[in-house]
């Protein structure tokens, strides 16, 4: 979907290293969110932002943690990745607003991280 | 029980039969519920959102919705091959007011 970008597109790490998923929107939406996918687990919310200078954590924060400096960017990052962190990550926003289509969220086109 | 539930597949189906794919949830305060498609490799994409019980129908896609049976169903009409995806149902509100994904249905369209 244009608007939000990932960055890398996939990564090869070693274990024990330091890693930073990008994520740039334009569309100017609120609400920012970052997912990982796993077969037989479906997406599950990792950490959130639902305006700049202010986040969350979701369901499995535990080795990831984020930023929201400003609107467009929220990097997330692995501080000494592991093998269970191999993934593949997803950015999503959401316009954050009260109306009927403000609660649709958006994704980027994932970042497929192997962790080795 | 998990909180949003569908059937892992694949469902099959011949090119131009009608695809159901259905999804349960365990919160009945859930307020929104929203369907996505997945093809391999690539990133979910929204299909229809649904909030009032009954249907909502947008060109070969209908969702259905029932809180009281607390169910949420997608039907695709005429089905395509370029159907053939993996279709995700989630659901937001109720207690933590959090998007709930389900771990999707794959959908095989057979020409």
């Amino acid at each position: 979907i244009a608007g939000i970008t990932q960055a890398p597109t996939s990564q090869i790490l070693a274990a024990g290293r330091r890693m930073t998923l990008r994520c740039t929107q334009d569309m100017r939406h609120n609400a920012m969110y970052w997912y990982r996918q796993d077969l037989g687990l479906g997406l599950r919310l990792i950490h959130y932002s639902n305006t700049a200078g202010t986040t969350g954590k979701g369901e499995v924060p535990d080795g990831y943690s984020v930023s929201r400096a400003n609107t467009d960017d929220f990097p997330l990052t692995l501080a000494s990745a592991v093998p269970s962190q191999t993934s593949v990550y997803f950015c999503a926003t959401k316009i954050g607003i009260q109306t009927t289509s403000g609660n649709t969220i958006y994704f980027g086109e994932g970042s497929w991280l192997t962790v080795v | 029980q998990k909180e949003v539930e569908q059937n892992s597949g694949p469902l099959s189906v011949p090119e131009g039969a009608i695809a159901s794919l259905n999804c349960t949830y365990s919160d009945r305060g859930s307020q929104s519920f929203f369907w996505y498609r997945q093809y391999s490799g690539k990133s979910p994409e929204l299909i229809m959102f649904i909030y009032s019980n009954g249907d909502k129908e947008d060109g070969r896609f209908t969702a259905q919705l029932n809180k009281a049976s607390q169910y949420v169903s997608l039907l695709i009409r005429d089905s395509q091959p370029s159907d053939s995806a993996t279709y995700l149902c989630a659901v937001k509100g109720g207690a933590t007011n959090k998007l709930i994904f389900g771990t999707g249905t794959l959908l095989a369209v057979q020409p």
